[in-house]
This record gives C-alpha cells, sequence and structure tokens, in this order.
C-alpha cells in the first residue's frame, strides 16, 4: 500500500503557482521522496524527487518538511498542459518498484 | 526518439486467448518494469527484472510470464487471457538498481506509452 496520502484534487487558475501537498508521515530516514504525474492516456512522468532539502528543476519545486513527514510540491506558472494526476510516491530508491497511491488530479483552468 | 516503446498500442482479444506486449527501451537501463492500470486507474507493479533478478508482485497470476530476450527488451506474455486481465499496461526502465544513486538523479523511471489490452 502506498504510504502518502494526497487531496483527490485540485483547481489551479492557469498562469498561477500550483501547490499540491502529500503527506508522508511513516517515511523512514532513507526513504526519498519522488513526484511523478500521468497525463491523460500517457505513461506516468517523473518530475523531482528529494531526500532531505528543498529541490528546484526546470519544472518544479519540491519543499519538503523539517521533520520529512509532509511535502509540496510547486508547479511556479501551471499551463493548461499541467492539467494531470499527480502522484507522491515514498521509496528507498526510484530503481524499486513504485507504489502508486490514488494521486491527486490537478486541473488547470483558463 | 523514443525512450521506452512498447507495441502494440492497443490489444483486442478473445478470453482464452495467449498473447504478448513488447516493450524496448534505447536508454541503456539495466532495470525493466512491467505496471498494470485497472480501469480504476490504480497502477500496480507486476514485475521488475534486471540481469541478475526478477522480481515478481506476489498476487500477480503464473499466466503473466517476463521474458527478456536482451537487456534493452522486456516483453510480458499473458496466456489463457481472462475478461479480468483488461487493463492499460506500462513498461518501464531505469539505471541499474541497486548500484544507482538517488542523490546523483540516476534513479528515474522512464514510462512507455502503454498497452490498452481489451479482453473480450
Amino acid at each position: 500500500d502506498a504510504k502518502t496520502t494526497q487531496p483527490p484534487s485540485m483547481d489551479c487558475a492557469e498562469g498561477r503557482a500550483a501547490n499540491l501537498p502529500c503527506n508522508h508521515s511513516t517515511i523512514s530516514g532513507n526513504e526519498y521522496v519522488y513526484w511523478y504525474r500521468q497525463i491523460h492516456s500517457q505513461g506516468p512522468q517523473y518530475i523531482i524527487h528529494g531526500l532531505k532539502n528543498n529541490e528546484t528543476n526546470e519544472m518544479a519545486s519540491l519543499i519538503i518538511t523539517e521533520d520529512r513527514k509532509s511535502s509540496t510540491l510547486i508547479l511556479p506558472h501551471a499551463t493548461l498542459r499541467d492539467t494531470a494526476v499527480y502522484y507522491c510516491i515514498v521509496s528507498l530508491s526510484g530503481n524499486t518498484p513504485l507504489v502508486f497511491g490514488k494521486g491527486t488530479r490537478l486541473s488547470v483552468i483558463a | 526518439d523514443t525512450a521506452v516503446s512498447q507495441t502494440p498500442k492497443y490489444l483486442v482479444t478473445q478470453m482464452g486467448n495467449d498473447k504478448s506486449i513488447k516493450c524496448e527501451q534505447n536508454l541503456g537501463h539495466d532495470t525493466m518494469y512491467w505496471y498494470k492500470q485497472d480501469s480504476k486507474k490504480f497502477l500496480k507493479i507486476m514485475f521488475s527484472y534486471n540481469n541478475k533478478e526478477l522480481i515478481i508482485n506476489e498476487t500477480v497470476p503464473n499466466r503473466f510470464s517476463p521474458k527478456s530476450p536482451d537487456k534493452a527488451h522486456l516483453n510480458l506474455h499473458i496466456n489463457s487471457l481472462e475478461l479480468g486481465d483488461s487493463a492499460v499496461y506500462f513498461c518501464a526502465s531505469s539505471q541499474d538498481g541497486f548500484w544507482g544513486d538517488p542523490a546523483r538523479g540516476y534513479n528515474e523511471q522512464f514510462f512507455g506509452p502503454g498497452t490498452r489490452l481489451t479482453v473480450l
């Protein structure tokens, strides 16, 4: 079973920041937080991952709380193409099979 | 260039038939996976495989078997298809697992476009 809890859905206005929360209160010290997304009818796509520190790449930012029990994925300027299901996954490494939860369905609205 | 490709994209077949889905990755990865996404959109791991180890999700029926002719391919064979096998099947790959270093970002899994299997 997934070790994460996410809201089932969220809306975001186009051009605004989308902040997607995730709770992972049982995360262990050597587990990473990974974010993937699945755009309709496509395979999941990696977004970002982190262990303790906040991370940023060209797609998004990941903010992990100091106690590591929760995190937030930030899409700084959401576009219509960011409409997708976003999955927060806790894993020892990205090479172990991913355990997907139900994710958050993000709808970006024009 | 497609990193992870699957064929066919759609597969419609009758109950009881045997079918295969092919997966190829051109990323030079050592670990490949098969995931199943059912009608409720839950994604679950079926197999992970590298040249050293096959790990099978214990809930997968033995009618399903992965076959790897070489490092770049992991095909999925399904015998005696049942109605409940209807789903979208995704192949994925990643850099070699237990030797990869997440801190260096080597562990991203790349997914194929999926194969929608419909059993009638």
